[in-house]
C-alpha cells in the first residue's frame, strides 16, 4: 500500500504566479488534511476535506488560497498570486476516518 | 482553544544519554496525544500515541505517558542513538475539532557519537 504522495516535492514560483500542490491520499482514505510549516515553526492546520466536500477551512487564509478534493484524482491546494510570505513546506495527511493521520513528504514552496 | 507547548530546542546529547522532551497541552475536550518525528527533508512520521488518561505510548525505545492531572505528555528514551537525530513534534487531536492536529513548535534533537 503506497503512502501519501505529494507532488511536486519542490516548487519555485515568482511573486504573482500561481502554485498548485497535489496530494494523493493512501488507498482507502477519504479524509485529507493540509498543513503549512513555516521556517522554525510547527505545522499549522489549513483545511480538512472529504471527497467533494470542504469540511473545515478555518485555517485557510481568506484570500488567494483554495483547496479541493474531487471525486476522482488528487486533492489540490491552490495559491494564487503568491507572495514571499507563502514560502513554506506544505504537508498533506490522509486518514480513513477522523483518526490517525498519515503524512506525505511535503511540497517545499519557494517564492522568489 | 486547544494548544500544545513544547520544550524549546535544540537539544544536543551524546550517544546513550537519557532523553526527555517536555510537552504540555491545553484542550477543552478529551484529546488524543501524539509524538511525531521528522527527519531532514522528509514528512512527519507517527512515533507514538495515547488516546486516554494514563495510557502509555511506546515505540522504538521511546515512551510517553498521558498525564491528565498535569496535562503533560513528555517524551523519554533511556539511551539515544545517532540515528535518533531529528525534529520531534508533540501534537493533540480532539474529536470536537474534527480531528485536526495541533502541533507544538518542534524540538531539534542532535545526538553525537
Amino acid at each position: 500500500n503506497a503512502g501519501v504522495m505529494q507532488n511536486p516535492r519542490h516548487l519555485v514560483r515568482r511573486r504573482g504566479q500561481e502554485a498548485r500542490l497535489r496530494c494523493s491520499p493512501m488507498k482507502g482514505h477519504s479524509h485529507v488534511y493540509w498543513y503549512r510549516q513555516l521556517p522554525e515553526e510547527g505545522l499549522k492546520f489549513m483545511v480538512y476535506l472529504q471527497k467533494e466536500n470542504i469540511i473545515d477551512e478555518s485555517g485557510m487564509p481568506k484570500e488567494r488560497f483554495s483547496a479541493e478534493f474531487p471525486k476522482e484524482g488528487p486533492s489540490i491546494l491552490r495559491i494564487q498570486q503568491v507572495v514571499r510570505g507563502d514560502s513554506a513546506a506544505y504537508f498533506c495527511a490522509s486518514s480513513p476516518a477522523r483518526d490517525e493521520q498519515f503524512f506525505g513528504p511535503g511540497t517545499r514552496l519557494t517564492v522568489l | 482553544g486547544d494548544s500544545v507547548t513544547q520544550m524549546e530546542g535544540p537539544v544536543t546529547l551524546s550517544e546513550e544519554a537519557f532523553l526527555t522532551i517536555n510537552c504540555t497541552y491545553t484542550a477543552t475536550g478529551y484529546p488524543s496525544l501524539f509524538w511525531y518525528v521528522q527527519y531532514p527533508g522528509e514528512g512527519l512520521q507517527l512515533l507514538l500515541k495515547a488516546t486516554k488518561a494514563d495510557d502509555k505510548g511506546s515505540n522504538k525505545g521511546f515512551e510517553a505517558t498521558y498525564r491528565k492531572e498535569t496535562t503533560s505528555f513528555h517524551l523519554e528514551k533511556g539511551s539515544v542513538q545517532v540515528s535518533d537525530s531529528a525534529v520531534y513534534f508533540c501534537a493533540l487531536s480532539d474529536r470536537s475539532t474534527l480531528g485536526r492536529l495541533y502541533f507544538g513548535r518542534g524540538t531539534q534533537l542532535t545526538v553525537w557519537p
